[in-house]
């Protein structure tokens, strides 16, 4: 069965700490794997991740991909109160011509001033 | 400008009254999703087409029935809704699901559905 497994699913620290969320998945066929931000409302896309040992980054944010150990990871340094989120991490599994998306419990991230 | 919208954004109705929710995208997507968004649960897929009259069940599909009979839109239908069926509910769409690498989903502004 196809999952994705994010941790931790909450945590709390304070501006400027830097933080690092993790999503690990167990996914067959995987092409691509997906970071959002969503605060209180609809989910906004942050990265796309292909290919293994590629940083992508924006601003404060970056994120990895591991296709060996089947993981990826979203870091956020001098964090901001603005970064208070839930983070989600989804894995597309194609079968037969067909694309599911299978997204993790999220990552509730809290920053305080 | 571009977007999905979705409607009604905030819905309280009875056991057993059918319901839909309408979902539309001007972005000329091929691939169209629902999904619901539980406490602890996080997002799960409900449907998802790849293109018009293309559909196919997600992780959660029972209890809800989806068309595509234009490209630009992908109602959600609920038959008989029950309590377990209270959530917020997200559209989504994509310009292409089949791809070597899967294309950024956008997000609809939700619709926060109560079955009494």
């Amino acid at each position: 069965e196809d999952k994705v497994v994010q941790s931790p699913l909450s945590l709390v620290v304070h501006e400027g700490d830097t933080v690092t969320l993790n999503c690990s998945y167990e996914v067959t066929n995987f092409r691509s794997l997906l970071w959002y931000k969503q605060e209180k409302k609809a989910p906004t896309f942050l990265f796309m991740l292909t290919s293994s040992g590629i940083e992508k980054k924006s601003g404060r944010l970056s994120s990895i991909l591991d296709k060996k150990e089947l993981f990826s990871i979203l870091n956020i340094t001098a964090t901001q109160t603005g970064d208070s989120a839930v983070y989600l991490c989804g894995v597309p599994h194609s079968q037969g011509g067909s694309e599911k998306l299978v997204f993790g419990k999220g990552t509730k991230l809290t920053v305080n001033p | 400008e571009a977007q999905v919208t979705q409607n009604p954004r905030y819905l309280i109705t009875v056991t057993g009254k059918k319901l839909t929710v309408t979902c539309s995208q001007n972005m000329n997507h091929e691939y169209m999703s629902w999904y619901r968004q539980d406490p602890g649960l996080g997002l799960r897929q409900i449907y998802y087409s790849m293109n018009v009259e293309v559909t196919d069940k997600g992780d959660v599909p029972e209890g809800y029935k989806v068309s595509r009979k234009e490209k630009r839109n992908f109602p959600l239908i609920l038959e008989s809704p029950s309590p377990n069926q209270t959530s917020l509910y997200f559209c989504a769409s994509s310009l292409s699901g089949a791809s070597a690498s899967y294309n950024e989903q956008f997000f609809g502004p939700g619709t926060r559905l109560t079955v009494l």
